[in-house]
């Protein structure tokens, strides 16, 4: 497609239960970048992934959250175990990386909205 | 680590007014700088960026920015102001050939048509 695609748009689950999130980036972009944004609050980076290799997950909040990205396209977000704190906004970003080159800025996908009851 | 501060969280304006966004980061190295713009019900567009030479930077719909190294500062500017301009703004920044961006909180903006 031409824009990044996240489903479900939304997901209300009760606490303890386990969610998973999917990310469809734009076909060709090597990047795909997940952030979480609270309500009143400016997105938080999670984790990057590079093709299928997660190259940083310094963002994850706990082991809770885990990202997966096998063949280097589609990415799941799986969060175990939600907590009421987990509510929020999860987006997820595709980017054409040059290596050795500048980030020309990301495609956003319009996010899933959680929330933990 | 790097941070990005937005000095206003809501600014109400009328139509046709001026206006003005701040925003700060903080972080020693060179830096590129991106605002973005979430319409209400839409997903997060760039609006701008910046990467190098000329400091003051044109975005889509007549914004534009200007990166004042010495001052930390990217600030968001459009001499004109229209009732669809209404969303809310934030300002990110990324170190030069870094992937990872720092948001701040956000501004939201209202035009009163």
């Amino acid at each position: 497609g031409a824009g990044v695609s996240q489903s479900p748009r939304y997901k209300v689950a009760k606490r303890g239960q386990d969610v998973a999130l999917r990310c469809d980036p734009i076909s060709g972009h090597v990047s795909l970048f997940w952030y979480q944004q609270a309500l009143g609050q400016g997105p938080e980076f999670l984790t990057y992934f590079q093709n299928e290799a997660q190259l940083d997950k310094s963002g994850l909040p706990s082991d809770r959250f885990f990202a997966e990205r096998p063949e280097g396209s589609v990415s799941t977000l799986k969060i175990q175990r939600t907590q009421k704190e987990d509510s929020a906004v999860y987006l997820c970003a595709s980017s054409l990386v040059i290596r050795q080159g500048p980030n020309y800025g990301y495609t956003f996908g319009s996010g899933t909205r959680l929330t933990v009851v | 680590a790097q941070s990005v501060s937005q000095h206003n969280h809501h600014v109400i304006l009328s139509e046709a007014a001026s206006l003005e966004l701040g925003c700060n980061y903080s972080y020693g190295g060179t830096v590129n700088l991106f605002w973005y713009v979430q319409y209400p019900g839409q997903h997060l567009q760039l609006l701008l960026k910046y990467f190098s030479g000329d400091p003051l930077v044109k975005g889509i719909k007549g914004f534009e920015a200007e990166f004042i190294k010495s001052k930390f500062s990217f600030n968001l500017r459009k001499p004109s102001v229209q009732w669809s301009d209404t969303a809310e703004y934030f300002c990110a920044v990324c170190r030069e050939y870094g992937n990872k961006l720092v948001f701040g909180a956000g501004t939201i903006l209202r035009v009163k048509s």
